[in-house]
Formats: C-alpha cells, sequence, structure tokens
C-alpha cells in the first residue's frame, strides 16, 4: 500500500512566523505535489516536483516555497505566515509514466495563521 | 484551457436511492479523467480512472462513471447508496502540456440520509 504522510494533523501559527509542512512517501514516486483545500475551491495546486532538487510552480505558488532534497520527501515553506494561508494543506504523490496516474494523497495538515 | 465543473456543490439524498454526481470539463487536447473521494479528516482517495478503451467505468465501492466525449462530461452514479458513502466527491481532469497537470472540481459533498 502507498503510504504518503505528513509531520502534523493540526498546526497553529503566528502572522510572520516561518512554518514548514513536511510531506513523506514510501513508493519511489518521482512526482510530488502541494495543493490547498478551500470550501468550494476545490484543490489548487501551490508547487509540485518531477524529480529531486526540481520544483515548478502551480497555480498560486505566491507567499511558499518548496523543497526536495530526497526523493521522498517534499517541504512546503511559508516564509513569513499569513492569516489568508489559513487552510487545509495536502501533499500527494503519483508514478510518472506515460499516462496521468493515480495520486495518493496524505491525510492533510490543517493550518490555523493567527 | 483546462477547466472542470461539479454542477452541483452538495447532493442530499436517502440511503438506498439512486445517485448522479455530475462533472463536466473543457479542453482542448486528449483528457485523462478521475474521481476521488475524502472521507471527514482524511485525504482523498482514487474511486474510478478513465485513461481510454470502455468509456463506462467501474470503480470501488459500486460507483462507475460514464466519459462522454461529445459532452465533455465525467458524471459520476452509484444505484445503490449506503450512509458510509457521505462524502466529498472531486472530479479531476489530467492533460499532458510537457507534463501531465491535474485540475480539480470544487467538489460536490454527498449527504446520505437514513
Amino acid at each position: 500500500d502507498v503510504k504518503v504522510t505528513q509531520s502534523s494533523r493540526y498546526l497553529v501559527k503566528r502572522t510572520g512566523e516561518k512554518v514548514f509542512l513536511e510531506c513523506v512517501q514510501d513508493m519511489d514516486h518521482e512526482n510530488m505535489f502541494w495543493y490547498r483545500q478551500d470550501p468550494g475551491l476545490g484543490l489548487r495546486l501551490i508547487y509540485f516536483s518531477y524529480d529531486v532538487k526540481m520544483k515548478e510552480k502551480g497555480d498560486i505558488p505566491e507567499g511558499y516555497s518548496v523543497s526536495r532534497e530526497k526523493k521522498e520527501r517534499f517541504s512546503l515553506i511559508l516564509e513569513s505566515a499569513s492569516t489568508n494561508q489559513t487552510s487545509m494543506y495536502l501533499c500527494a504523490s503519483s508514478f510518472q509514466g506515460a499516462t496521468a496516474d493515480t495520486q495518493y494523497f496524505g491525510p492533510g495538515t490543517r493550518l490555523t495563521v493567527l | 484551457a483546462q477547466s472542470v465543473t461539479q454542477l452541483d456543490s452538495q447532493v442530499p439524498v436517502f440511503e438506498e436511492a439512486p445517485v448522479e454526481l455530475r462533472c463536466n470539463y473543457s479542453s482542448s487536447v486528449s483528457v485523462y479523467l478521475f474521481w476521488y473521494v475524502q472521507y471527514p479528516n482524511q485525504g482523498l482517495q482514487l474511486l474510478l480512472k478513465y485513461l481510454s478503451g470502455s468509456t463506462l467505468v467501474k470503480g470501488i465501492n459500486g460507483f462507475e462513471a460514464e466519459f462522454n466525449k461529445s459532452q465533455t462530461s465525467f458524471h459520476l452514479r452509484k444505484p445503490s447508496v449506503h450512509i458510509s458513502d457521505t462524502a466529498e466527491y472531486f472530479c479531476a481532469v489530467s492533460e499532458f502540456t510537457g507534463g501531465f497537470k491535474t485540475i480539480f472540481g470544487a467538489g460536490t459533498r454527498l449527504f446520505v440520509k437514513a
């Protein structure tokens, strides 16, 4: 079974703090993704990575950065947290093949910025 | 450009009744289509996917979906729902634009009542 784990289920931070969200997958997947989920908006892609040390901006990258130093780990960084970054953050991974493949999701991190 | 529209934000239904969750997409190229389910306090998991071949796709938990290319739709159906089907359902579309990009719909919350 594919397992994607996220470092925290719930997180409360103060405005201006630097926040790290960690994601680890155990299936040797090439692709990893960070989404934020907000009611009525579905999932919006923040950043993704097709390989180690490689990153691409998604649809809403402003205010975020990422790091992928090892294949199994993909970190999302909020350099200076703001209240509008309060959201559910979902990490996912997938195999890189000739067709689009299933994304496997972690349980999510609910971040509250006060 | 890709877009995904889930036509109903909430669908209430009685137990053992049939249900259809609607999904329309727009894309200028060939697409791959997915339905994911999110149970409370969990990440998303795959229900079913259409990559090629038969337009009627069967998934887990008795769900099925039909790809209609002329109507650009991929509606999800179940002939008889259970209380345990209460969850949020997301339609997703992937297209190849140098790499595979996936867009998620806003989600449909299914409430199954006794």
